[in-house]
């Protein structure tokens, strides 16, 4: 099983800064088969990266992803007020279990 | 507008069952696979199962195999999670989740199982 490690678990930065998020996996993972998540209480998670790179529908263009093999990241440019959430990347492999990192909080400074 | 709607959680005792419903709207159901994914508190996400678009594929997590049975029922658009031999750990809020290439593209709020004693 690959295991996802994500860093770091608390981000603490302001409003119109930058963010960058990093998920390293125990083994090589595919670029097809890396997304990321943002996650808001109360609500259901939503698909913000696919393929490692590709945003997901509706998902605007200060979010973007990057990596390969075992480092990904992602990156939030110029943060927004509704952006400050939790982020999980997560891997499939070929074959189940899909896994998850354990997600890192982006807060408020 | 696509919609994944949990019920059928609530509290349970250790050993016993609970079976989760996803109803589903916004999308053709029987064109995709689908899956169930849980959030202990304070925890990740775990996936748990997933189900082909015809249920002619199941994987389950070495977590729940055994314990835990995903069906779907095409004709009415729902996605169900039968849970026996609930564990304490099994405490999770549960959501259902559209397969979409090796990921999830849409969520469901979830629905919360407790199993306490």
């Amino acid at each position: 099983e690959i295991v996802l490690t994500q860093s770091p678990g608390t981000l603490s930065l302001s409003p119109g800064e930058r963010a960058t998020l990093s998920c390293r996996a125990s083994q090589s993972v595919g670029s097809r088969h890396l997304a990321w998540y943002q996650q808001k209480p109360g609500q259901a998670p939503r698909l913000l990266i696919y393929r490692a790179s590709n945003r997901a529908t509706g998902v605007p263009d200060r979010f973007s992803g990057s990596g390969s093999g075992t480092d990904f990241t992602l990156s939030i440019r110029r943060l927004e007020p509704e952006d400050f959430a939790v982020y999980s990347c997560q891997q499939y492999g070929g074959s189940p279990p899909y896994t998850f990192g354990q997600g890192t909080k982006l807060e408020i400074k | 507008e696509v919609q994944l709607v949990e019920s059928g959680g609530g509290l349970v005792q250790p050993g016993r069952s609970l079976r989760l419903s996803c109803a589903i709207s916004g999308f053709t159901f029987d064109d995709y696979a689908m899956h169930w994914v849980r959030q202990a508190p304070g925890k990740g996400l775990e996936w748990v199962s997933g189900i082909s678009w015809n249920g002619g594929t199941i994987h389950y997590a070495d977590s729940v195999k055994g314990r835990f049975t995903i069906s779907r029922d095409n004709a009415k658009n729902s996605l169900y999670l039968q849970m026996n031999s609930l564990r304490p750990e099994d405490t999770a809020l549960y959501h259902c989740a559209r397969g979409f290439e090796s990921h999830f593209d849409y969520w469901g709020q979830g629905t919360l199982v407790t199993v306490s004693s």
